[in-house]
């Protein structure tokens, strides 16, 4: 069964930076779309970003709330998505999900996620 | 604000049907393909609905996905109590290029 596992959750303080993982398993992760998705305390489902297979150029979509201050990359060999956030700020405290993006059909696989709460 | 509209609750009785909306424009469901997710409390999302209409292998045939224009349509029959959970409605938007959310939809089975 696909799996996903985030982890790098934690508290951190406005300005500064966290990078968070998620490991893939049981699934041809090279070959997979991969989204990011947060939620607030108390909210909805609000989508950070993306990323495309190598096979298909690689490239990034990033929510408008928060680009320019992530950026999210892959790393096929170790089958492990990141995603670096910097200038942290209190807006940015939620949940954070890493999914199986089938190029917006559906996301089929979701992990378990990871906090991140940004406060001084 | 959300750019998918849904309502914020819903409920009804065990064993009857709802259905819940989700309003967009053309730029995300009037062009894009709809799915649903169902999050039970203190989980992660769990895709029930993808391509407008399409069940993943397991999800029961009690739940259906529909769309027309620029809304979709997420029906339960006979309601269980365990289907007591936040439903929200997903799609690509073309003009933003990004995944768009509706606000969610708590459903209540009284």
């Amino acid at each position: 069964e696909a799996q996903l596992v985030e982890s790098g959750g934690g508290l951190v303080k406005p300005g500064g930076s966290l990078r968070l993982s998620c490991a893939a398993s049981e699934f041809t992760f090279r070959n997979a779309w991969m989204s990011w998705v947060r939620q607030a305390p108390g909210k909805g489902l609000e989508w950070v970003g993306r990323i495309k297979s190598k096979s298909d150029g690689e490239t990034t979509d990033y929510a408008a709330p928060v680009k320019g201050r992530i950026t999210i990359s892959r790393d096929d060999t170790k089958k492990t998505l990141h995603l670096q956030m910097n200038s942290l700020k209190t807006e940015d405290t939620a949940v954070y999900y890493c999914s199986l993006d089938r190029d917006g059909r559906g996301m089929d696989v979701w992990g378990k996620g990871t906090t991140v709460t940004v406060s001084s | 604000q959300s750019v998918l509209t849904q309502p914020p609750s819903v409920s009804a009785a065990p064993g009857q049907k709802v259905t819940i909306s989700c309003s967009g424009r053309s730029s995300n469901i009037g062009n894009n393909y709809v799915s649903w997710y169902q999050q039970l409390p203190g989980t992660a999302p769990k895709l029930l609905i993808y391509d407008n209409n399409k069940r993943p292998s397991g999800i029961p045939d009690r739940f259906s996905g529909s769309k027309s224009g620029t809304s979709a349509t997420l029906g339960i029959t006979g309601l269980q109590t365990g289907d007591e959970a936040d439903y929200y409605c997903g799609t690509w938007d073309s003009l933003s290029a990004g995944w768009v959310f509706g606000g969610g939809t708590k459903l209540t089975v009284l």
